[in-house]
């Protein structure tokens, strides 16, 4: 059974500086994805990686995947205060979507 | 309206009541999913289907039932409702296997 797991669970960072979060994986998972999730808000798709060493860009935001070590990382780069929101990762395996707990970021001047 | 729409968007009920929960989908996506959000769970899964009349357990499928007779929709069942089922609940639909999926805005339960 899938299970995925992120840590940390709650990042308060100042804004201008980089941080990581991550994402680790019991079992095969052949895809990955993060989302975003504002404060009573649904969630929106921010990437989805498909295969080892994918990487992909958005703005301050870069996600990679390494299905070697069962790790997707989402770097943040010069954080700001718009990034302040909760951030899941998900591992796709059969049809199954399986959500971690998700990282409740913070994003403070 | 395009889209995914969950209805209602709050919902108070007694417990051992029994209330359905409506997810509708415009895009005549195949995948269709269900999940509970509760604090220092994240989501989780609790049906899903791949197709219309195909559906299947996730992670926490008890006290759930779901159907599919059209692609659209997805309803969710509570059968007998009780108070840990107080929860916001998520329905979310995506094209294929391996691609992302697109949550409606959920609907807050309240079960008292």
């Amino acid at each position: 059974e899938l299970k995925v797991e992120q840590n940390p669970l709650f990042l308060s960072m100042q804004e201008g500086k980089n941080y990581t979060i991550y994402c680790n994986y019991s079992t095969t998972s052949d895809r990955l994805y993060w989302y975003r999730q504002d404060p009573g808000k649904s969630l929106e798709s921010l990437f989805v990686l498909l295969s080892n060493g994918a990487v992909k860009q958005e703005g301050r935001l870069m996600a990679s995947l390494d299905t070697k070590a069962r790790l997707s990382t989402l770097h943040i780069t010069a954080a700001v205060h718009d990034l302040s929101a909760t951030y899941f990762c998900a591992g796709g395996n059969t049809d199954k979507l399986i959500f971690g707990t998700g990282t409740r970021l913070q994003v403070f001047p | 309206d395009a889209g995914i729409t969950q209805s209602p968007r709050y919902k108070i009920t007694e417990t051992g009541r029994q209330v359905t929960l409506m997810c509708h989908q415009t895009w005549s996506h195949s995948y269709m999913f269900w999940y509970r959000q509760d604090l220092g769970h994240g989501l989780r899964l609790i049906y899903y289907s791949a197709a219309a009349d195909i559906t299947d357990k996730g992670e926490v499928p008890d006290g759930y039932v779901v159907s599919r007779s059209k692609t659209e929709n997805f309803p969710l069942t509570l059968e007998s409702a009780t108070r840990s089922q107080t929860s916001v609940y998520f329905c979310a639909s995506s094209e294929s296997g391996r691609r992302e999926a697109f949550f409606g805005q959920g609907t807050r339960l309240t079960v008292v």
